[in-house]
Order: structure tokens, then C-alpha cells, then sequence
């Protein structure tokens, strides 16, 4: 267990719909990433949130839409689903702001989507 | 555009044999990190290199980073099959650009066979 809760860990959708993934980051870590893994594109950066801004964006469509909460913990939005949306999505997170220190990232177990 | 390049894609190996994987990168960076993803799992880190020169040993794998020439390898010494999984190799451009964000690339699929 990396310490970083990804939920829930398998979706099955219908294309046009609308899907919510939730992170809690491992206890302390402020920063929270989300990343996408599909056969085609690899592992792409989505979205980063730092203790509850947004810091920096990927290559995330407009149709994607992510937050981090007071809590910590973070939900990325993806409605208006399409095929190629199938895939396994990552949280990470990292203790720290970017730009200082040595942080390392630890990742969660994934979400595997499927929209049908 | 910014490019992290893995070689090879895949290897199979020998088990006891050694081998070398590649990882050249396109944008300054001294952060590199490499990850080791076994089929549906998540991605377990392994090595975090932090400068130039920097080497980091754990078991039989070995990694190094090079800034000058973008170069950073994952050396396998005396292949088991436990090491059979997808290695990536990410660099971290939160110094150089945009902050905090890895760009993989695209994995070593290695397969070690007795």
C-alpha cells in the first residue's frame, strides 16, 4: 500500500456520460497529480494541484475538469465521455511545492475506466 | 517539444544475463526518476536521480544520470525473473518549465525467460 487511495479501482460507463474519480493523497503530501495511461498515448500528466490551487496543466481536454478539496483529497471530472477516454488513471502525490527540496512522487493504484 | 526516449522497447532476456536500458531526454533537467510497473499495477519507484553524475544501486539494478548528454541508463546485472515488468524512466521538469510535472517515456517491457 503506497499510501495514496484511488476510488473506485474499476468503471464501466456508457460514452456521453459523466464520471467522477476521487484521490486522498498519503498523509502530509499537499501536491496531488493526475496522470492518464492509455496504450496509444502512454502516461501523460493531466493536472497538478498544490494544497488546494491549481499549479500546472497537461495535456487534459476541456471536457476534464479536476479539484482538490480543504481536506486534501481530489476528484478529476471526466464528463462527456468518449471511447478513447478508456483508460488507467493515476493520482500522485508529493509532499511539498514544486520548486523546492528533493520530493519524490508516490503514485496510487489507478482507476481503470472503460466507457462502452 | 519535449521527448523522453526509451531503448529498447522491449527485451528479452536471459535469465543471469545483463543488459542496458536507454533513456535520452530533450529539455534540461536534472531530476530523472525510474519506475518499475508490473501488468495492471501501479507504478513502483525505484530510483530518484537528483544531479549529474549521479549512480544509484539497489539489488541487481543499477541506474545513472548524465545532464551533459540527456542520458540516463538502467543497468540489469544477472537477469531473475522476478525483473520481468515495464520499466519507464520520467523526467521531472518542475526546474525547467512548468512546475511539477514527469514526462514519461514510453516503457521497456522486459521479459526475462529462463
Amino acid at each position: 500500500d503506497s499510501g495514496v487511495t484511488q476510488t473506485p479501482k474499476h468503471l464501466i460507463t456508457a460514452t456521453g456520460q459523466r464520471v467522477t474519480l476521487r484521490c486522498s493523497p498519503r498523509s502530509g503530501d499537499l501536491s496531488v497529480y493526475w496522470y492518464q495511461q492509455s496504450l496509444d498515448q502512454g502516461l501523460q500528466f493531466l493536472i497538478h494541484y498544490y494544497n488546494g490551487e491549481e499549479r500546472a496543466k497537461g495535456n487534459i481536454l476541456e471536457r476534464f475538469s479536476a479539484q482538490q478539496f480543504p481536506d486534501l483529497h481530489s476528484e478529476l471530472n471526466l464528463s462527456s465521455l468518449e471511447l478513447g477516454d478508456s483508460a488507467l488513471y493515476f493520482c500522485a502525490s508529493s509532499e511539498g511545492d514544486p520548486g523546492f527540496g528533493n520530493y519524490g512522487y508516490t503514485f496510487g493504484s489507478g482507476t481503470r475506466l472503460t466507457v462502452v | 517539444e519535449l521527448k523522453v526516449e526509451q531503448n529498447p522497447l522491449f527485451l528479452s532476456m536471459q535469465e543471469g544475463k545483463n543488459y542496458t536500458i536507454y533513456c535520452n531526454y530533450s529539455t534540461t533537467s536534472d531530476r530523472l526518476y525510474w519506475y518499475r510497473q508490473d501488468p495492471g499495477k501501479s507504478l513502483e519507484s525505484l530510483f530518484v536521480l537528483l544531479s549529474n553524475g549521479a549512480v544509484k544501486q539497489e539489488g541487481r539494478l543499477m541506474a545513472s544520470l548524465d545532464t551533459k548528454a540527456r542520458l540516463s541508463t538502467l543497468h540489469i546485472t544477472a537477469a531473475v525473473h522476478d525483473l520481468s515488468a515495464t520499466y519507464f524512466c520520467a523526467v521531472d521538469i518542475r526546474y525547467g518549465g512548468s512546475q511539477g510535472n514527469l514526462i514519461f517515456g514510453k516503457g521497456t517491457k522486459l521479459s526475462v525467460k529462463p
